[in-house]
């Protein structure tokens, strides 16, 4: 059984980038066909596709979050991880990851909220 | 990308049918067969309910299918029951290979 976990800093300050880490257990992240995708939920809102990485390295974006994204890979720790520059209180959400097979999200994280504050 | 268009809220009494819409253009819902639905109770994390239109993935009810025409995908509940009562979203591939989401519609179980 696939798990994915969310990790990272709760309270990010404006201006600052939010960082997070995704572990996968269950499965190899290195195994093809499965896109480790970031997706976010702002608090009473609905779903906010970020983007995803191949286990190569490839990569693609919300394109109105793409000039401030990055999601990157580390096949060694089993790992993906999302930043997000220049953060606003606009960027305060749940951020779950998420495995996508076949165009679709089949197992999720359990989500983890940060909130951007000074 | 513009958010699919969900109906905000719907409402059935236990063991009737309901029909949520989700309503795209030809750059995604009605151009691909990569229509997927999602359940979300509250303060968990969101759960796939149908995949590529209208497959279910192990485990979930056949009570739950999901059907397109044209530019409009649906996700129908039938014998609805008290645990149906959430959040769905439904979620579509687009042109320029990147995802988007409806905005959600609220179930409740009268």
């Amino acid at each position: 059984q696939v798990q994915l976990q969310e990790s990272g800093p709760g309270l990010v300050k404006p201006s600052q980038t939010l960082s997070l880490t995704c572990t996968v257990s269950g499965g190899s992240i290195s195994r093809g066909g499965y896109y480790w995708s970031w997706i976010r939920q702002h608090p009473g809102k609905g779903l906010e596709w970020i983007g995803y990485i191949y286990y190569i390295g490839s990569t693609n974006y919300n394109p109105s979050l793409k000039s401030r994204v990055t999601i990157s890979v580390d096949t060694s720790k089993n790992q993906f991880s999302l930043k997000l520059g220049s953060v606003t209180a606009a960027d305060t959400a749940v951020y779950y990851c998420a495995r996508a097979w076949d165009q679709s999200l089949d197992y999720w994280g359990q989500g983890t909220l940060v909130t951007v504050s000074s | 990308q513009s958010a699919l268009t969900q109906p905000a809220s719907v409402s059935g009494s236990p063991g009737q049918s309901i029909t949520i819409s989700c309503t795209g253009t030809s750059s995604d819902v009605g151009g691909y067969n990569y229509v997927s639905w999602y359940q979300q109770h509250p303060g968990n994390a969101p759960k796939l309910m149908i995949h590529d239109v209208s497959n279910r993935p192990s485990g979930v009810s056949n009570r739950f299918s999901g059907s397109k025409s044209g530019n409009t995908a649906s996700l129908t509940i039938s014998g609805l029951q008290p645990e149906d009562e959430a959040d769905y979203y439904c979620s579509s591939y687009t042109s320029s290979n990147t995802r988007v989401f409806g905005g959600g519609t609220k179930l409740t179980v009268l």
